[in-house]
């Protein structure tokens, strides 16, 4: 079964360091996998996503993150974090049936808070 | 509109009753999604709605969910009969393409639903 990982509950960075939101994956076939974030009380807002070609990808905020296909993750970073990124952040990899071929489900996994310390 | 609008934002309910929420979706977007988020189990797929085909109802918990899109466009999630375990935030979203072509589902703010 397809499956995403996200392995802290939390994470918390100084205002201005860097920052990382792991994500691993288990899927058949080509993985394509999405970074969402969601502010309290509000809906999830698209980051980036990963499809084919170059391993790093940029997103919307100064986001970025990179697809590692021997390690199967990919995991959201920023240079320099800000207090405003303060979120829950979610993974997600498109389904695919166990006979192979792919749906139109995201699976997604269980958030992360991030919490950014002035 | 500029994005996924979903009503009513809040919605509290009896134990019983039927509660309908409303889904808007993003215009030219054939695709559209119903999830569920709560605390016990994260966010969940309900249902698929991709143009005149037949929906992937392959999420819904039970058959006291249902969901329909009238037009290819507005689309309603009806819960019968709610039960405390039905509260949580339902999100609709909507996609340009399928996501199995790498297509990027936008989300709504979600209706929240309280069952009392």
């Amino acid at each position: 079964a397809q499956s995403v990982a996200q392995p802290e509950d939390q994470v918390k960075v100084a205002e201005g360091n860097p920052l990382t939101v792991k994500c691993t994956y288990s899927v058949s076939g080509n993985p394509y996998l999405f970074w969402y974030v969601q502010y309290p009380n509000r809906g999830l807002q698209f980051l980036l996503k990963y499809i084919t070609g170059d391993n790093l990808v940029k997103g919307s905020y100064g986001f970025e993150a990179e697809f590692n296909k021997s390690q199967t993750s990919f995991h959201l970073k920023k240079p320099s974090a800000l207090v405003s990124d303060s979120a829950l952040y979610f993974c997600a990899v498109r389904d695919s049936r166990e006979y192979g071929g792919a749906t139109n489900k995201l699976i997604f996994g269980t958030g992360t808070l991030l919490a950014v310390q002035p | 509109g500029a994005g996924v609008s979903q009503s009513p934002s809040n919605k509290v309910t009896e134990k019983g009753k039927d509660v309908e929420l409303r889904c808007d979706p993003i215009s030219g977007h054939t695709a559209l999604y119903w999830y569920r988020q709560s605390l016990g189990q994260g966010l969940e797929f309900l249902i698929y709605f991709q143009g005149n085909s037949a929906p992937d109802k392959s999420g819904l918990p039970s058959d006291r969910f249902s969901a329909e899109r009238t037009g290819g466009s507005v689309s309603t999630l009806t819960i019968q009969r709610t039960q405390q375990e039905d509260s949580a935030v339902y999100l609709c979203a909507s996609s340009h393409g399928q996501v199995s072509f790498g297509n990027t589902i936008y989300f709504g703010e979600g209706s929240w639903l309280t069952v009392v």
